[in-house]
Order: C-alpha cells, then sequence, then structure tokens
C-alpha cells in the first residue's frame, strides 16, 4: 500500500504568517490528493482535492500545490481560526490513506 | 438539510460485536459511494470500508478484513457497518462519509457525520 508522510507533525506559528505542510506519497499518484482540516472536537472538512482544487466555501488563504509524490498545503496569512490538525489523503486507490496529521497552533 | 448521522456505538467487550448505522438525508443517497472511517482517542484518520452507490462493490483495508462488513439500503438511505471479534484497537470514533463526486469511487469525501464511538474494553 502507499504510504502517506506529512511533516512537520505541528507546528507553532504567528497570526499572519506563511505557514505550509508538506506530504509525500511513497510512490506517485499523479494530482489524487485531497486535503482536510480538523479543528478540536470537531469533523474533518475538506478544503482541497486534486491536489490544488479549493473545496467551495473553503477561504482563498488556503491553497494547494504538487504532482507525483510531493505536495504541499499553504495558509498565505494564518488566523486564530485556522487552529487545528491537517490531515493528505490520496485517492487514487483502495486503501485511500491518509497522512498522519499536522497539528498548527498559534504562538 | 444534508447531513449523515451514525449510530450503534458503546461499549463492548472484546470478541464482541456491533453494527453501526449511518442515516443519509438531503441528497439522493444511492448516487454516491460511501465509506466508513475511524479515529482512534488522539490519534489520526483511517479509512476502514468504502461501498459502491449501487452496494454492489465493497472495499475494506487489509487490517479489517474478514471482521467487517459495509453494506446499504438505498430505500432506507441507510448505511451499515458490521463489526464482528471486536479488539481493543478497535476502539475509536467510527465517521461515516461521502463521496464528492456523483457516481464515482473516487474516495474523497465532502460530507461527514458526527461519528459514533466504540469502546472495546472489558
Amino acid at each position: 500500500d502507499i504510504q502517506m508522510t506529512q511533516s512537520p507533525s505541528s507546528l507553532s506559528a504567528s497570526v499572519g504568517d506563511r505557514v505550509t505542510i508538506t506530504c509525500r506519497a511513497s510512490q506517485g499518484i499523479s494530482n489524487y490528493l485531497a486535503w482536510y482540516q480538523q479543528k478540536p472536537g470537531k469533523v474533518p472538512n475538506l478544503l482541497i482535492y486534486a491536489a490544488s482544487t479549493l473545496q467551495s466555501g473553503v477561504p482563498s488563504r488556503f491553497s494547494g500545490s504538487g504532482s507525483g509524490t510531493d505536495f504541499t498545503l499553504t495558509i498565505s496569512s494564518l488566523q486564530p481560526e485556522d487552529v487545528a490538525t491537517y490531515y493528505c489523503q490520496k485517492y487514487n486507490s483502495v486503501p485511500p490513506t491518509f497522512g498522519g496529521g499536522t497539528k498548527v497552533e498559534i504562538k | 438539510e444534508v447531513q449523515l448521522l451514525e449510530s450503534g456505538g458503546g461499549l463492548v467487550q472484546p470478541g464482541g460485536s456491533l453494527r453501526l448505522s449511518c442515516a443519509a438525508s438531503g441528497f439522493t443517497f444511492s448516487n454516491y459511494a460511501m465509506s466508513w472511517v475511524r479515529q482512534a482517542p488522539g490519534k489520526g484518520l483511517e479509512w476502514v470500508s468504502g461501498i459502491s452507490g449501487s452496494g454492489g462493490t465493497t472495499y475494506y483495508v487489509d487490517s479489517v478484513k474478514g471482521r467487517i462488513t459495509i453494506s446499504r439500503d438505498n430505500s432506507k438511505n441507510t448505511l451499515y457497518l458490521q463489526v464482528n471479534s471486536l479488539r481493543a484497537e478497535d476502539t475509536a470514533v467510527y465517521y461515516c462519509a461521502k463521496v464528492l463526486v456523483l457516481l464515482s469511487q473516487f474516495w474523497y469525501f465532502d460530507l461527514w457525520g458526527r461519528g459514533t464511538l466504540v469502546t472495546v474494553s472489558s
């Protein structure tokens, strides 16, 4: 099975900072990559699919890029409401594996 | 309102069984593949199983094959997960989730239920 590795596992940044999270697939997955946000005590929320397509209703400060094995999620200007754990997920084949998550906190 | 509502979780002894349900509303249920995703306490997300819109094709993660059966009743807009031979490591919140794309089996999810907690302990 394809493994998904996220880095860092956690980060702390200031409001307004640019934040980048990386996700690496153990094999090429083209652009079959989604990103989710899970706020504390809440259910996951789809942010991005097809590596770079913003889901409806998601703020434009979120963006995704990458193809093949290396992907990034960028928050252009971190806001207090962005405190959450972020997960990548590949979906080109079964099982659609999630990364281990990146916890984002405010400094 | 578009929503998913899980039920059926609870405390069960090791070796026991549970049947989880997920009631869907607000969309044409039979047009969408569905999945179960679980999250152990304080841990990440793990996809467990998926089923096509018609119910004719099912998928499982290797770690649960033989112990879990996914099914759906499109006449009742309900998804099920039968979990047998429960182990401590099955303790988790179990979410049902709907795929985004109509009539596809691209397993990424735009709608999640609130989850139902399964605790396996003696």
